[in-house]
């Protein structure tokens, strides 16, 4: 799975957007791009995740690069509760390995 | 959306006694759990994947004897912490997909369990 580079902590005011970039510039054609956030003590929550198209949900949109090689997951009004750790992974969809690998992330601190 | 139910969400024992955490897929059936340790600011390290029906496969440098893994149903995975000692203590998070979906669909995780041997 390709490796990924991320800002080790951002800040945020509360009511603008959070824009968290994430590098990824060894990812391969089939490797989809994935978001997740851990708040302080507790389990990580899936946000988003993508192959090329940009996508959106009622948490966050993910753009994605035409070259794929970077991402960016938006959080369009953040609030006091977004403040956690985001983490970026790239994963290949195929074959039987699951697994996911955990980077250091961005802690996103979002300020009242 | 899909639900996964972490139990205890705490643990204190005392050194030597065995541990077990259950983690549940509420409503998918999970084919394949994952089971995480995280030790105070550092990042999620897998140790150990659980197929239903099979034997887990461990990460290297995880002792599987110690470390003891159960995914008897497709709803159901435990972890066995057996004899555990001070630096077992650390925050234990399960993972599980739905073996229904495609494989690009994203794991779900529990609520973590903290783990403090005294």
């Amino acid at each position: 799975d390709a490796k990924t580079t991320q800002p080790p902590s951002m800040d945020c005011a509360e009511g603008r957007a959070a824009n968290l970039p994430c590098n990824h510039s060894t990812i391969s054609g089939n490797e989809y791009v994935y978001w997740y956030r851990q708040i302080h003590s507790q389990g990580p929550q899936y946000i988003i995740h993508g192959l090329k198209n940009n996508e959106t949900n009622e948490m966050a949109s993910l753009i994605i690069t035409e070259d794929r090689k970077s991402s960016t997951l938006i959080l369009p009004h953040a609030t006091l509760r977004d403040t956690a750790v985001y983490y970026c992974i790239v994963k290949n969809s195929g074959g039987s390995n699951y697994k996911l690998t955990f980077g250091k992330g961005t802690l996103l601190t979002v300020n009242p | 959306g899909a639900v996964v139910s972490q139990h205890p969400s705490r643990v204190i024992c005392k050194s030597g006694t065995s541990v077990k955490i259950e983690c549940r897929s509420l409503d998918f059936q999970a084919t394949t759990m994952f089971w995480y340790r995280q030790f105070p600011k550092q990042s999620l390290m897998l140790m150990a994947t659980s197929n239903e029906g099979s034997k887990a496969t461990y990460e290297q440098g995880v002792e599987k004897d110690k470390f003891l893994i159960n995914h008897a149903s497709l709803t159901l995975s435990t972890l066995t912490v057996t004899s555990a000692h001070p630096e077992d203590s650390s925050f234990y998070i399960c993972s599980a997909r739905d073996g229904t979906r495609n494989s690009n669909q994203p794991q779900h995780f529990g609520d973590g369990t903290r783990l403090s041997i005294l």
